[in-house]
């Protein structure tokens, strides 16, 4: 089946550095990738949609220059959290369509991010 | 901005009950999905619905999108263990999901 990594799974910094999360499709090309958050006990909110080759589109209320998007070939999508604070720690998870199939995400299993 | 309303919040049953679940919004949907998310994990999918009035199993879970398009409800028959987590109903328009605040399912053996 459509398999989904992300990279690292926990991450703790300290704040004001900026750190970088992977997603990568395993075993499918994905023209499209989605970055989601999801803060304790609450629902995953999508943050913004990552196109392959072209810039991201962001969900209102996403600050654009502090999540950088980079959606640099089929099967991978990064997401810089730059300048991150105490107030950005969360659980952040992509999702990916298979370029083929197209109806479906499949999700990753998230990155914990920490900041100190 | 849509939204869903996902109820019950939470639900602790005794092992071997059904559990129902449901999902309304006041937007109109092209698909709903129902995933299933344990701690520090992403969510899996369990059912996607993708016609009006379409019911789908899958084992022991049953779910249905709504007629009207803007409603999905998801049973489980005859609960296990391993059936705790928290539950997510999705609609789709386009590309893209809206989740709702999930349901909590315990169940005690």
């Amino acid at each position: 089946g459509a398999v989904v990594s992300q990279h690292p799974s926990r991450v703790i910094c300290k704040s004001g550095t900026s750190v970088k999360i992977e997603c990568r499709s395993l075993d499918f090309q994905a023209t499209t990738m989605f970055w989601y958050r999801q803060f304790p006990k609450q629902s995953l909110m999508l943050m913004a949609t990552s196109n392959e080759g072209s810039k991201a589109t962001y969900e209102q209320g996403v600050e654009k220059d502090k999540f950088l998007i980079n959606h640099a070939s089929l099967t991978l999508s990064t997401l810089t959290v730059t300048s991150a604070h105490p107030e950005d720690s969360s659980f952040y998870i992509c999702s990916a369509l298979d370029r083929v199939v197209g109806s479906e995400q499949f999700f990753g299993p998230g990155t914990r991010l920490t900041v100190l | 901005g849509q939204q869903l309303n996902q109820s019950p919040q939470s639900m602790f049953i005794q092992e071997g009950e059904d559990v129902s679940m449901n999902c309304t919004s006041s937007s109109i949907f092209n698909t709903w999905l129902w995933y299933k998310q344990d701690p520090g994990e992403g969510p899996v999918l369990l059912i996607a619905l993708y016609k009006a009035g379409e019911l789908t199993s899958n084992g022991r879970l049953t779910a249905q999108f709504g007629i009207t398009r803007k409603d999905s409800f998801l049973n489980i028959s005859a609960s296990i263990p391993s059936d705790v987590g928290i539950y997510f109903c999705a609609g789709g328009y386009g590309n893209k999901l809206v989740f709702g605040a999930g349901t909590i399912l315990r169940v005690k053996s």
